[in-house]
């Protein structure tokens, strides 16, 4: 049962536009977002987050909001550029009990980003 | 700088061989993750660790095992590959830390069965 849903395998967007990828969770104990970002032959890097007690964390042309009570997050990028093209994955927080507090991430199978010049 | 290795991109091995995948991180991080890719699949839990000689269950444990002897390397062991088992391999390494969840990648080993 999938936990964090990309729906979208592909998106395609001219450059200079906005790219908007969404991402729906099903567990409410999630309690932390993250948007990785890959590039073939290479492993994924982190691009953003945000807590579940913020609605919006904004950093230079990347943007996620947070829609708690949809269970839905959306990563915008403005403007759109050609390096931007890329895989996309939408990851959220699992704690797991071990002396404290961690989370694992659980992944969804992301948001192939195309880019057009 | 944030740095995890492993110790090929490319590996190529025959359907019952033992293969070993090494990864290290230089960040003094606890946690070590082993995740495989595969298209449309995403990012898949294989094991992870929180601390040396630790190791636990990720969501796809099955034909493979893990060790940790010291906190900085966290091998991946197939005991028998098989063709299935081919796919991209990713180490990731996160710091022991209320709130914090960021996991950094290595670069991944490419593995081919045949």
């Amino acid at each position: 049962d999938q936990q964090v849903k990309q729906n979208s395998p592909s998106l395609s967007v001219q450059e200079g536009r906005i790219s908007i990828l969404n991402c729906d969770y099903t567990n409410s104990m999630f309690d932390y977002f993250l948007w990785y970002k890959k590039y073939p032959a290479e492993g994924p890097t982190f691009l953003i987050s945000i807590s579940s007690i913020k609605d919006k964390n904004e950093d230079g042309r990347f943007t996620v909001f947070l829609n708690k009570s949809a269970k839905h997050l959306s990563l915008h990028i403005v403007p759109s550029q050609p390096g931007d093209s890329a895989v996309y994955f939408c990851a959220a927080s699992r704690r797991v009990n071990y002396g404290g507090s961690q989370g694992n991430l659980i992944f969804g199978k992301g948001t192939k980003l195309s880019v057009k010049p | 700088d944030v740095k995890v290795t492993q110790s090929s991109r490319y590996l190529v091995k025959r359907t019952g061989e033992k293969v070993f995948l090494e990864c290290v991180q230089d960040m003094d991080h606890e946690n070590m993750f082993w995740y495989r890719q595969d298209p449309g699949l995403g990012l898949r839990l294989i094991y992870f660790s929180y601390d040396v000689k630790m190791k636990e269950k990720g969501d796809i444990p099955e034909g493979y095992s893990v060790s940790r002897e010291k906190k900085e390397r966290f091998s991946l062991i197939l005991e028998s590959a098989s063709t299935n088992q081919t796919s991209m391999y990713l180490c990731a390494s996160s710091l022991w830390q209320r709130g914090s969840y960021e996991q950094y990648f290595g670069p991944g080993t490419r593995l081919t069965v045949t």
